[in-house]
This record gives C-alpha cells, sequence and structure tokens, in this order.
C-alpha cells in the first residue's frame, strides 16, 4: 500500500451537479498527478500540480479543475458533470516535480447518472 | 497523435514460463518508459522506470528493454506465478516529468 489517500472512495452524481475529489500525498512529496480511468483504457492525465502551481495539463476542458494546498494535499473539482465523466479517477504523488516514479492512490470511483 | 499500443488481448502463460507483454509507441520522443501493474479496482503500483539511454534494467524477476530506433519496450516476468495475474500498463514520460501518457494495458493470466 502506498500513503496516498483518496476521499469518498465512490460517488454518484446527477448529469449537470460538480464534484469535488480530494487527495492526500505520500508524506514529503510535493507533487500530485491526477488521471482519468475510463473502463478498459489506461490512466489518462489531466493536470499536475506542484507546490501549489499547475504544472502541465492534459486534453481536458476547463470545468476540469484543481488545487494544491501548502501541505500538498490536492482536490479535483469537475463542473457540469457529463456521463462520460463516468470514470475511476487517481491521484498520483512524487518526490519532486522531476521524479518520475509516481505512487497511486486507490481511486475514486465516480458515477454520473 | 502520440499514441501507445499494447496487446489488447489477454497473454494466458503457464506458472514458471516467461511472460512477455510489449508497448509500442508513434509520435513520441519520450524522457522516460515506465512499467506499472494495475490489479482490479485499484490503483496503478510502479515497478521499473528505464531512461531513453538505456537498453535494459532488471529488478528482481522483472526486466525491461527500451528500443528508441524501435520505439518499442519490453518487459518481461521470469518464472512467472499466479500472483503476477494483473494488468500491466506502460507509460511514457515526458522530459520534466509533468506528462504521463498510458497504454491501455495488457492482461496476463498465470495458470498453475
Amino acid at each position: 500500500e502506498t500513503g496516498v489517500t483518496q476521499s469518498p472512495t465512490h460517488l454518484i452524481k446527477t448529469r449537470g451537479q460538480q464534484v469535488t475529489l480530494r487527495c492526500s500525498s505520500q508524506s514529503g512529496h510535493n507533487t500530485v498527478s491526477w488521471y482519468q480511468q475510463a473502463l478498459g483504457q489506461g490512466p489518462q492525465f489531466i493536470f499536475q500540480y506542484y507546490r501549489e502551481e499547475e504544472n502541465g495539463r492534459g486534453n481536458f476542458p476547463p470545468r476540469f479543475s484543481g488545487l494544491q494546498f501548502p501541505n500538498y494535499s490536492s482536490e479535483l473539482n469537475v463542473n457540469a458533470l457529463e456521463l462520460d465523466d463516468s470514470a475511476l479517477y487517481l491521484c498520483a504523488s512524487s518526490l519532486d516535480r522531476g521524479a518520475y516514479e509516481q505512487y497511486f492512490g486507490p481511486g475514486t470511483r465516480l458515477t454520473v447518472t | 497523435s502520440q499514441k501507445i499500443e499494447q496487446n489488447s488481448e489477454a497473454l494466458n502463460i503457464q506458472e514458471g514460463k516467461t511472460a512477455t507483454l510489449t508497448c509500442n509507441y508513434t509520435n513520441y520522443s519520450p524522457a522516460y518508459l515506465q512499467w506499472y501493474r494495475q490489479d482490479p479496482g485499484r490503483g496503478p503500483v510502479f515497478l521499473l522506470l528505464i531512461r531513453e539511454n538505456e537498453k535494459e534494467k532488471r529488478k528482481e524477476r522483472l526486466k525491461v528493454t527500451f528500443d528508441t530506433t524501435l520505439k518499442q519496450s519490453l518487459f518481461h516476468i521470469t518464472a512467472s506465478q499466479p500472483a503476477d495475474s494483473a494488468t500491466y500498463l506502460c507509460a511514457l514520460v515526458n522530459t520534466g516529468g509533468f506528462k504521463t501518457i498510458f497504454g491501455a494495458g495488457t492482461r496476463l493470466f498465470v495458470k498453475a
């Protein structure tokens, strides 16, 4: 088990609603990345935060936004939920921006109805 | 566009044999290539990282090769065990390490 935790474990939302997912990074890690994983697919990079600043972004619309806090925990916010947003959302922490070994949390399963 | 291809069909092998998984990529020049293991309903677990200037990396029963000319990586598990049954993901990392692109993964089944 890694030291990365995510909450909640499961979530059901209705189309059009907003959701906030949370991630606590492993102790000593200052970088957090968020991924979306659809069933049967690999994780897709959403964005990365390094020391409270966004450090890179994948091909996701602006309604996907994030935050990183001084303790390096992080939030992923998704506005105006669509059915296609149903997926497993994973966060991964790493020791530093340039450290490539990522430690993943167990994920949050989001279902949009 | 950038693309990573892994065998979509599951790989079934007998215990004790060597499992070989393939990862091919196009339109990308990664600084690093990684392999992860993922069990159902869980997050991926980091296994190995290989840099663009390295040809081969080993860790216990695992071996990874990286051919930047062929744009291919091979992942080997020797003396495979039923506990090795999982999905294995290949991932490419750009210089700076802020963006990681994952393949869809290959499901491995090791039969006792």
